[in-house]
């Protein structure tokens, strides 16, 4: 159980496009969502923490406008990467937790390269 | 504001060796401590986690933990390493406090850890 699906795993685009990111708790109702990101030999730096319906929470130094957070159900939250550039590119990963629970369940990350 | 510590980044075992990475903590209460795992191009995979029950903590393929809050230490260890083991490994922190920290985990900077045959 406790299975969180993240789509797609590795994607490249142009700069200037903009790229959208899926997380999907498969068995169960994910009450809070967490994106992170994780540049090459570092730690998991959280971005934002989304609950469903409500608007995400960005952590200081992350631009709302440039990484759009979407928790419409509480089983999918997105992560849209707007008019990406070249410094955007990461690998991004994301958790959801159930609520009342302590445990984040995280998925399997997604690489981004902006050419 | 929590904080956590990793000593060693990189740490190297022979097969069947013990393993021993370190992880310490700073947290105005008590918190609920993490190790996570993870592998090339993977997210991360949960080991073990101290909630406040037991302080020896036993997680996954092996693996354990102790709290000691009089060090805010939880390092983990295996007695007997594996080639399967080499990953890297996030030691993880998260507030029981309120306000804006609460739910949030703060992760160390990784032991990246190597079995040799």
């Amino acid at each position: 159980g406790a299975v969180v699906s993240q789509h797609p795993s590795w994607v490249i685009c142009k700069s200037g496009t903009s790229v959208k990111i899926e997380c999907r708790s498969l068995d169960f109702q994910a009450t809070t969502m967490f994106w992170y990101r994780q540049f090459p030999k570092q730690s998991l730096m959280l971005m934002a923490t989304s609950n469903e319906g409500s608007k995400a929470t960005y952590e200081q130094g992350v631009e709302k406008d440039k990484f759009l957070i979407n928790h419409a159900s509480l089983t999918l939250s997105t992560l849209t990467v707007t008019s990406a550039h070249p410094e955007d590119s990461s690998f991004y990963i994301c958790s959801a937790s159930i609520g009342g629970t302590n445990i984040q369940y995280f998925g399997a990350g997604t690489r981004l390269s902006v050419l | 504001a929590q904080s956590v510590t990793q000593l060693g980044s990189h740490v190297s075992v022979s097969e069947g060796a013990l393993v021993l990475l370190r992880c310490n903590y700073s947290s105005s209460v008590p918190p609920y401590l993490f190790w996570y795992v993870q592998y090339p191009n993977q997210g991360l995979q949960l080991l073990l986690k101290y909630t406040s029950a037991a302080t020896l903590v036993k997680g996954i393929n092996g693996f354990e933990a102790e709290f000691k809050k009089s060090e805010t230490s939880f390092h983990l260890t295996k007695p007997s390493a594996h080639m399967s083991d080499a990953a890297e490994y996030f030691c993880a922190v998260r507030s029981r406090a309120g306000g804006t920290s609460y739910g949030k985990l703060t992760f160390g900077q990784g032991t990246i850890l190597t079995v040799h045959p």
